[in-house]
């Protein structure tokens, strides 16, 4: 069945670094590929998706690119800010399927 | 963007009682809603799936009679925990398919609602 993976958090920066969570999925067919940010104890939000290979979704200075070579789609920024501490969740949805979500990783940005 | 509400953000029950959340979608039509469950520093895990008119769709080992779900209308579902116990308390969150003439798989959270029994 589909699968999605995502590196163990927590991950801790300072502001202003430079992020990258890594993704990496196991799918048949070609699915939509998201990631979700969920503030502390509230849901989720939509922060990008790609809906096929080589497509890049960005939001907010957050990007991440859709690679079927690969089967992944790291989310990186370029400098992150305080406010962006939360959960960050690599999603995939195959036409007509449910959602499969990643266990999540936390991130924590120290001023 | 399109956006769903849950009601009540925060519910505090004694065990025995029942406790109903709803889910709207608040700019647009859904025939699918799908009702997840999460644990402290957990991901998302998908009890059912509610399609407008018909029976829910309820994932293995989740109990349909334990959670019921109602999808009567476009914009609204209904979850109700019955006879909740302290193994219920959670986070509730529901997510809406936008059904928008067009097939996307893009899902719509709520905010989430903390159940918590006493």
């Amino acid at each position: 069945g589909n699968s999605v993976t995502q590196m163990e958090g927590p991950v801790t920066l300072s502001e202003e670094a430079f992020l990258t969570i890594n993704c990496t999925y196991t799918a048949t067919g070609y699915p939509s590929l998201f990631w979700y940010v969920q503030y502390p104890g509230e849901g989720l939000q939509l922060l990008l998706k790609a809906t096929k290979a080589d497509d890049k979704g960005s939001n907010k200075g957050f990007e991440a690119t859709y690679r079927k070579e690969t089967t992944s789609f790291h989310l990186e920024k370029g400098s992150v800010q305080v406010s962006e501490s939360a959960v960050y969740f690599c999603a995939l949805s195959g036409k007509g399927q449910n959602f499969v979500f990643g266990p999540g990783t936390r991130l924590s940005v120290l001023p | 963007g399109a956006v769903v509400s849950q009601h009540p953000s925060r519910v505090i029950c004694k065990s025995g009682t029942s406790v109903k959340i709803e889910c709207r979608s608040l700019d647009f039509q859904a025939t699918t809603m799908f009702w997840y469950r999460q644990f402290p520093k957990k991901s998302l895990m998908l009890m059912a799936t509610s399609n407008e008119g018909s029976k829910a769709t309820y994932e293995q080992g989740v109990e349909k009679d334990k959670f019921l779900i109602n999808h009567a209308s476009l914009t609204l579902s209904t979850l109700t925990v019955t006879s909740a116990h302290p193994e219920d308390s959670s986070f509730y969150i529901c997510s809406a398919r936008d059904r928008g003439g067009r097939v996307t798989d893009t899902q719509y959270f709520g905010p989430g609602t903390r159940l918590t029994v006493l």
